[in-house]
């Protein structure tokens, strides 16, 4: 089945540093999903990509859809300590029906030092 | 809306036992997920539903597991018997379109 390879798996950085992960897929998604996760909660939504190429912000975050389908990065910049968590990447098939499965990453895990 | 509501929060049972874990969608929702989490796998997808239907269960680990969704507002994934490597936090979550939704997951722990 399609795989993700996401890294790095964890991360360690100082306040106000900016970081940077990525995912990489063994087949073409149509849709790349960012997703953060908090201790004891489920994973939220942070990035939603829909087209090959595609740069999206939201506030500090900035994430970018691989020209070759296959691949997605997210960015944070100057890192705050409420940035803790584990961020996951998705990729989803697309086009409806069964393509609305995701393939989650096995997420980055990021800490941030005062 | 309340987003994605999952009980129990925490199960602790005995091998052996029954465990049924309940979800209720985002409202309007037609599409629900199972998924599993353990540190070893990761976020794995076990199930999921369209308008009720159960569309591909190709996740689910064995027999032991089974998932119903009698209506629109209500699922539930079903261990029986429970054994300890079934211990994870397991997700629902629930979508419209593209973006999905999770609740904040039940955490199991079998003894």
């Amino acid at each position: 089945g399609q795989q993700l390879n996401q890294s790095p798996q964890s991360m360690f950085i100082q306040e106000g540093e900016d970081v940077s992960m990525n995912c990489t897929s063994s087949s073409i998604f149509n849709t790349w999903l960012w997703y953060k996760q908090d201790p004891g909660e489920g994973p939220v939504l942070l990035i939603a990509l829909y087209k090959a190429g595609e740069l999206t912000s939201n506030g500090r975050l900035t994430a970018q859809f691989g020209i070759t389908r296959k691949d997605s990065f997210l960015n944070i910049s100057a890192s705050i300590p409420s940035d803790v968590g584990i961020y996951f990447c998705a990729g989803q098939p697309g086009g409806g029906g069964s393509n609305y499965k995701l393939t989650f990453g096995k997420g980055t895990l990021l800490t941030v030092n005062p | 809306d309340a987003g994605v509501i999952q009980s129990p929060r925490h199960e602790v049972t005995e091998m052996g036992q029954e465990v049924t874990l309940r979800c209720k969608p985002i409202s309007g929702h037609d599409y629900l997920f199972w998924y599993r989490q353990t540190m070893m796998r990761g976020l794995e997808l076990l199930i999921y539903f369209n308008n009720n239907v159960p569309i591909d269960d190709s996740g689910m680990p064995e027999d032991r597991f089974s998932a119903k969704m009698p209506n629109a507002s209500f699922s539930t994934l079903k261990i029986q018997p429970s054994e300890p490597r079934d211990s994870a936090v397991y997700f629902c979550a629930s979508s419209l379109t593209h973006t999905q939704y999770f609740g904040p997951g039940t955490r199991l722990t079998v003894l």
